[in-house]
């Protein structure tokens, strides 16, 4: 069954303090994976797709990863701003697209 | 610059009641969806369309019907409302980009409601 599991479920963090989320998936036949941000009373917002193994992006303090089971969210340097939840979602070659549950991040300063 | 407008963006009804979900999108997309978020569950996938006058059914269908007559707007209705669709709804939209998927949503700010 494709599934998407996020963790860890919440992170606290100090203004500065790098670190990562994890996504991890078992998918048939993976199209691609993406991440999104979520402020509180708001909609996902779109970051980054990857596609391949070895694949990464980049925007800001925001760093994404890709291996064949997993992908990674490296924040560097996070500010207040950077507090959101994370989301992952992955897309089977079916065309559909499973949703992780989140990472909620906060950054305090 | 719009995006994708849900409306209303909060709504309380009672068991058994009837109402629809409005999402209008001003970037000639192609694929629409309803998504429903839950605490501790990932988005789940209502209905969805990929073009005008389609729809099919997603991961949760039961209790909701959809129509797209217009490529712009794609209505959720709840015909008959029970305390388990109390959740917050997403609309999202997609353009149709070549013959790759770049999954890129757009999505609303989200219709929260409540049935009692």
């Amino acid at each position: 069954e494709d599934q998407v599991t996020q963790s860890p479920e919440a992170l606290r963090l100090q203004e500065g303090e790098s670190s990562s989320l994890n996504c991890s998936y078992t998918v048939s036949g993976l199209r691609g994976l993406f991440w999104y941000r979520q402020d509180p009373g708001k909609g996902p917002e779109f970051l980054f797709t990857l596609y391949s193994a070895g694949e990464e992006k980049e925007k800001e303090r925001l760093k994404a990863t890709l291996t064949k089971k997993e992908s990674f969210l490296h924040i560097t340097a996070p500010k207040p701003e950077d507090s959101a939840t994370y989301l992952c979602a992955v897309q089977a070659a079916t065309d559909k697209l499973i949703f992780g549950t989140g990472t909620r991040l906060q950054v305090f300063p | 610059n719009a995006g994708v407008t849900q409306t209303p963006k909060f709504r309380v009804l009672k068991t058994g009641q009837s109402m629809t979900l409005l999402c209008a999108q001003d970037m000639n997309h192609e694929y629409m969806y309803w998504y429903r978020q839950d605490p501790g569950m990932g988005l789940r996938l209502i209905h969805y369309s990929v073009g005008e006058g389609t729809t099919a059914k997603g991961e949760v269908p039961d209790g909701y019907n959809v129509s797209r007559l217009k490529k712009q707007n794609f209505l959720l209705g709840l015909e008959s409302a029970a305390p388990s669709q109390t959740s917050v709804y997403f609309c999202a939209s997609r353009t149709l980009a070549g013959g790759k998927n770049t999954g890129e949503l757009f999505f609303g700010e989200g219709s929260r409601l409540t049935v009692l």
